[in-house]
């Protein structure tokens, strides 16, 4: 057990629909970090959120948000869904700061399988 | 921009046999290397970390040696056993020269072990 939370586990939804996937990083961890596996992409960084803030975009779509809330939990919004989006989604936290050195292990949590029929 | 280039799979071995996963990296200064494990259904584990060049990461009878001059953090077990069967993927991360330390994944290598 990592201590890194995701839920739902599993989310099947709709073409057009908006989903909210939450993520609860570990304890004391500040940064959240939100990759997207997928067959053909393999695993891709999308967002990161440092004690609130936004801190690195990566191929994130603009149908896609996320945030990060005062206590340290983290939500991706995915809206306008389509059939491509179907993967599995992954949170992970991390303690990074000035002095980590660039040692940055991350924790992932067990995923969110998304399914858009 | 940083690029993880590793073996590609299926690798299939016996019970006991050596096992080599090459992984190849390119990247700006000086990444941190790392080998994740996904077990079937489940998420990333770290198996092993190396920080700076010649660290060798080793765990759970894995082991990876950091080669700046060659850029390449290849994984190997001198006996795989069944419980091994999973996909390894190679990353790393350079640190951003700030907060951002996000991840750069190889595709993935997917090991099944034969008892």
């Amino acid at each position: 057990d990592s201590g890194v939370t995701q839920t739902p586990k599993h989310l099947i939804t709709a073409t057009g629909q908006r989903v909210t996937l939450r993520c609860s990083p570990r304890s004391g961890d500040l940064s959240v970090y939100w990759y997207q596996q997928s067959l053909d992409q393999g695993l891709q960084f999308l967002i990161q959120y440092y004690n609130g803030e936004e801190r690195a975009k990566g191929n994130i779509l603009e149908r896609f948000s996320a945030q990060q809330f005062p206590d340290l939990h983290s939500e991706l919004n995915l809206s306008s869904l389509e059939l491509g989006d179907s993967a599995l989604y992954f949170c992970a936290s991390s303690q990074v700061g000035v002095t980590s050195g660039g040692h940055n292990e991350q924790f992932f949590g067990p995923g969110t399988r998304l399914t858009v029929l | 921009g940083n690029s993880v280039t590793q073996m590609e799979g299926p690798v299939t071995l016996s019970e006991e046999a050596f096992l080599t996963i090459n992984c190849t990296y390119t990247a700006t200064g000086y990444p941190s290397l790392f080998w994740y494990v996904q077990y079937p259904g489940e998420g990333l584990q770290l198996l092993l970390k190396a920080t700076k060049a010649d660290d060798k990461g080793s765990n759970k009878g894995f082991e990876a040696t950091y080669r700046k001059e060659t850029t390449s953090f290849h994984l190997e077990k001198g006996s795989v056993q069944v419980s091994d069967s999973a996909v390894y993927f190679c990353a790393l991360s350079d640190g951003g020269g700030g907060s951002n330390y996000k991840l750069t994944f190889g595709k993935g290598t997917l090991l099944t072990v034969n008892p």
